[in-house]
């Protein structure tokens, strides 16, 4: 079965305690993409990856990191999650360009106290 | 740089009928795609229609369609025959052509189905 998959699909951490959120793919893709989605903002990207080795920031990176050393997985680092990145979390995976169908992870909710 | 309008925070309609969610979106591009996305409670993100700019055909897709109108940047999402399985916050996105994978996304419009 085609599928992004996410972990952990829920988080409570404290501010300034590093963690990885990670994403998988089983469908060869090469695009990746990691959103944030907030109330009354839609979702936003954070970072995007072209392929293997290949990233790049989208429209809200700052205290972020990713990095994408296979081609399946893509995970997103906070080296030090502060309150303002509480946020539900998507990873996204396509092949290149078109109408090509984006597929969506479950989803990972993040809290930061 | 583009952008996405919902300007519907929430819209509510009784099951069997028929309801339509607006969009309009600001680019400059020629090249473009436009997609209606679902997020139910589960909060998973579900494909409904998507539309390509190039295309003067509006996307059907069963009790789902859309009118795209491209001199007016609009593209809104008609629901017919409104089920109570269609409650769900709905996304307007957009994808400039070429090598993106990037969608800009609307804020959302939620949708109440009253039996």
């Amino acid at each position: 079965e085609a599928q992004v998959t996410q972990n952990p699909r829920y988080l409570i951490t404290v501010t300034g305690k590093k963690l990885t959120v990670t994403c998988s793919q089983n469908m060869n893709h090469e695009y990746m993409s990691w959103y944030r989605q907030d109330p009354g903002l839609g979702l936003r990207q954070i970072y995007y990856s072209m392929n293997v080795e290949v990233t790049d920031k989208g429209d809200v990176p700052e205290g972020y990191k990713v990095s994408r050393k296979e081609k399946r997985n893509f995970p997103l680092i906070l080296e030090s999650p502060s309150p303002n990145q509480t946020s539900l979390y998507f990873c996204a995976s396509t092949s290149t360009g078109g109408t090509d169908t984006q597929y969506f992870g479950p989803g990972t909710r993040l809290t930061v106290l | 740089a583009q952008t996405v309008t919902q300007s519907q925070p929430e819209m509510s309609v009784q099951e069997a009928e028929t309801v339509t969610l607006s969009c309009t979106y600001d680019t400059s591009e020629s090249d473009y795609y436009l997609f209606w996305y679902k997020q139910p409670p589960s909060r998973q993100m579900i494909l409904v229609i998507r539309q390509e700019a190039y295309k003067q055909q509006n996307a059907t897709e069963n009790r789902f369609s859309v009118n795209f109108q491209k001199a007016a940047k609009s593209f809104s999402l008609k629901i017919s025959d409104s089920q109570l399985g269609d409650a769900a916050m709905y996304f307007c996105a957009y994808r400039r052509g070429g090598a993106t994978n990037k969608l800009i996304f609307g804020t959302g419009t939620l949708l109440a189905v009253q039996p």
